[in-house]
């Protein structure tokens, strides 16, 4: 499968613990998304790379919320002391850098759903 | 802050039927996208939508995009029941290159037989 992959699929936490996801892009993209989905809501934008540089923050990622791509490969996004308030799927999506907008379509992997009880 | 509004937000529809949804937004932009999602699945994309006036159909589904009444439509022709999923819209404020996106609330689509 070339396709954007994350893991775990699910994950279900204690309010406190920390989390970490993972995501692996389509190998030559060299920009890599992270997303929050609520249920009956549309994806809300957290955090972006380009290469191993995180560009963009969302005043949505509080301190709680850290973000790395080592490498420019794959990311890990963390949430420590989690809240019940951060149950969400966690979307992240790649895309290929360029002057042509066609290739900057982003490409979604199936999420991680957390759920913090 | 840049707003993104479909609507309708739910719509249920008979096999064969026509009908159109639709996705405002609130700041220039002349790049935006559909999504599809279906239930626990992830977001596939349908169309990219890159200057006023842009029209794109894939079977079924045909979009169009006017920048200058920021507005992007999404028309189903003779419905069938595999179109049943939920629908997103979502723009891209940054010209020159894809960056975040704002997504709307999405508008669930039902085809009944």
């Amino acid at each position: 499968d070339t396709g954007v992959s994350q893991n775990p699929r699910h994950k279900i936490t204690k309010r406190g613990q920390n989390v970490t996801f993972r995501c692996d892009p389509i190998s030559e993209h060299n920009r890599l998304y992270w997303y929050r989905q609520t249920l009956g809501q549309g994806p809300e934008f957290l955090t972006y790379f380009q290469n191993e540089a995180q560009l963009e923050k969302s005043r949505l990622l509080s301190d709680r919320f850290s973000a790395e791509r080592p490498k420019g490969s794959f990311s890990t996004l963390e949430i420590q002391r989690t809240e019940q308030g951060d149950s969400a799927m966690y979307l992240c999506a790649s895309s290929l850098g360029s002057r042509i907008p066609r290739i900057n379509e982003q490409y979604f992997g199936p999420g991680t759903r957390l759920t913090v009880t | 802050e840049l707003k993104v509004e479909q609507n309708p937000l739910f719509l249920s529809m008979q096999e064969g039927k026509n009908y159109t949804i639709y996705c405002n937004y609130s700041t220039t932009s002349d790049r935006l996208y559909w999504y599809r999602q279906d239930p626990g699945k992830s977001l596939e994309s349908l169309f990219v939508l890159l200057s006023n006036g842009a029209v794109k159909q894939e079977g079924r589904l045909m979009a169009s995009l006017d920048t200058k009444a920021r507005l992007s439509t999404l028309h189903i022709t003779a419905a069938v029941h595999d179109l049943s999923a939920t629908y997103f819209c979502a723009v891209d404020p940054t010209s020159g290159s894809a960056r975040q996106l704002t997504f709307g609330s999405g508008t669930q689509l039902t085809v009944l037989p």
